[in-house]
């Protein structure tokens, strides 16, 4: 199975400053058909997942255009480039290239500093 | 408006069964491929299986192997997920999500494995 690493687990961030999110794959994320399945999700406190990035770098429908994603291979991030205190919750990777199992990241809690 | 609505979660004793049922709307049901994910008390996001579109290809994940049955109604735009010999370690809320990169949760439906 594809292990999905993320770093760090924990981010205070200051409202208004940026934040990064790393997501490792632990084999190449490009599929035979040349696309990379890469997605990240948002799960705010009490609320049920959300997607908001696929295939790496495009945006789903309603995502602020603070969010963006970018990588390739192995290696992914998560960038939001102003925080706002609606972003407070945690976030997962998922890798949808090599499966059965489709594999989630172990979630990286965001929170106001 | 896509709407994915999950029920039939409980408390249930060990080595018990449970079916869980999706209903969706606001989409083609029949055009996607379905998903169910869980995620236990406290802990990450957890695949669990998928369905094709027409019920054709299943997938699921090791733990659950023999055990859980993912299916699908097209008529009544349903997704299903039986459980039998259910264990502790199954204890999650599980989300019904359109699609194999899960576009689109429920709210998910409680499933308690205890005696």
């Amino acid at each position: 199975d594809v292990v999905m690493t993320q770093s760090p687990l924990s981010l205070p961030v200051t409202l208004g400053q940026p934040a990064s999110i790393s997501c490792r794959s632990s084999q190449s994320l490009l599929h035979s058909d040349g696309n990379t399945y890469l997605n990240w999700f948002q799960q705010r406190p009490g609320q049920s997942p959300r997607r908001l990035i696929y295939k790496v770098s495009n945006g789903d429908s309603g995502v602020p255009d603070r969010f963006s994603g970018s990588g390739s291979g192995t290696d992914f991030t998560l960038k939001i480039s102003r925080v706002e205190a609606e972003d407070v919750g945690v976030y997962y990777c998922m890798q949808g290239t090599h499966w059965p199992p489709f594999t989630f990241g172990q979630g990286t809690k965001l929170e106001i500093k | 408006e896509v709407q994915l609505v999950e029920s039939g979660g409980g408390l249930v004793q060990p080595g018990g069964s449970l079916r869980l049922s999706c209903v969706a709307s606001g989409f083609t049901f029949s055009s996607y491929w379905m998903s169910w994910v869980r995620q236990a008390p406290g802990k990450g996001l957890e695949w669990v299986a998928n369905i094709k579109e027409d019920g054709s290809e299943k997938y699921s994940v090791d733990s659950v192997k023999g055990r859980f049955t993912i299916s699908r109604d097209n008529a009544k735009n349903s997704l299903y997920l039986q459980m039998n010999s259910l264990r502790a370690e199954d204890t999650a809320v599980y989300y019904c999500a359109r699609g194999k990169s899960t576009s689109y949760w429920g709210q998910g439906t409680p499933v308690t494995v205890s005696s």
